[in-house]
């Protein structure tokens, strides 16, 4: 079946520190990838996706690169800002009818 | 609607009593889509429609779950007996349709709380 696996939180970073949280995933087929976000006492709200190998999705400064190679999806942001504090959700789509989520990652920035 | 609109937003129930959540996708999404956020949980996936059909059931966690969508649009989750266990956030997200593969939009969610 369909999996995602996401760094484990909670991630914490001073504000304009480099950010990575990793995911890597299987499928069957050739799935999309998205990361969603979700701030505090709000609905996940998706960032970016990547429908095909070596497409890079990008929004708000943070990209993520379609890697089939590693079966990787790994987001990442220059500089961080408070504002980016939530949660952070990799997900892959097979058509099969529903998204597989990962467990999702906190992510904390301090002034 | 311009978003994915759910109510009630919290929803405070005693044990063994049903509850009903509703949510109102998008005009014109086809593919409406349950699942759970326990704390500090992932999503855990509940159920599908696609139109008024919901071909994968496989994620309710018993048979006190259900739901059932009208008319293409909104639909309701309902939880009978309800228990501690079932405290959680429960989210609904649509999308065009399940073959689209440009992500889900979310509603704020209902948060449950069975005391």
């Amino acid at each position: 079946g369909n999996s995602v696996t996401q760094m484990e939180g909670p991630v914490t970073l001073s504000e304009e520190a480099f950010l990575t949280i990793n995911c890597t995933y299987t499928a069957t087929g050739y799935p999309s990838l998205f990361w969603y976000v979700q701030y505090p006492g709000e609905g996940l709200q998706l960032l970016l996706k990547a429908t095909k190998a070596d497409d890079k999705g990008s929004n708000k400064g943070f990209e993520a690169t379609y890697r089939k190679e590693t079966t990787s999806f790994h987001l990442e942001k220059g500089s961080v800002q408070v504002s980016d504090s939530a949660v952070y959700f990799c997900a892959l789509d097979t058509n099969a009818g529903k998204s597989t989520f990962g467990d999702g990652t906190t992510l904390t920035v301090k002034p | 609607g311009a978003g994915v609109s759910q109510s009630p937003s919290n929803k405070v129930t005693e044990k063994g009593k049903d509850v009903e959540l509703r949510c109102d996708p998008i005009s014109g999404h086809t593919a409406l889509y349950w699942y759970r956020q326990s704390l500090g949980q992932g999503l855990e996936f509940l159920i599908y429609f696609q139109g008024n059909s919901a071909p994968d059931k496989s994620g309710l966690p018993s048979d006190r779950f259900s739901a059932e969508r009208t008319g293409g649009s909104v639909s309701t989750l309902t939880i009978q007996r309800t228990q501690q266990e079932d405290s959680a956030v429960y989210l609904c997200a649509s999308s065009l349709g399940v073959q689209d593969r440009d992500g889900y939009t979310f509603g704020s969610g209902t948060r449950l709380t069975v005391v």
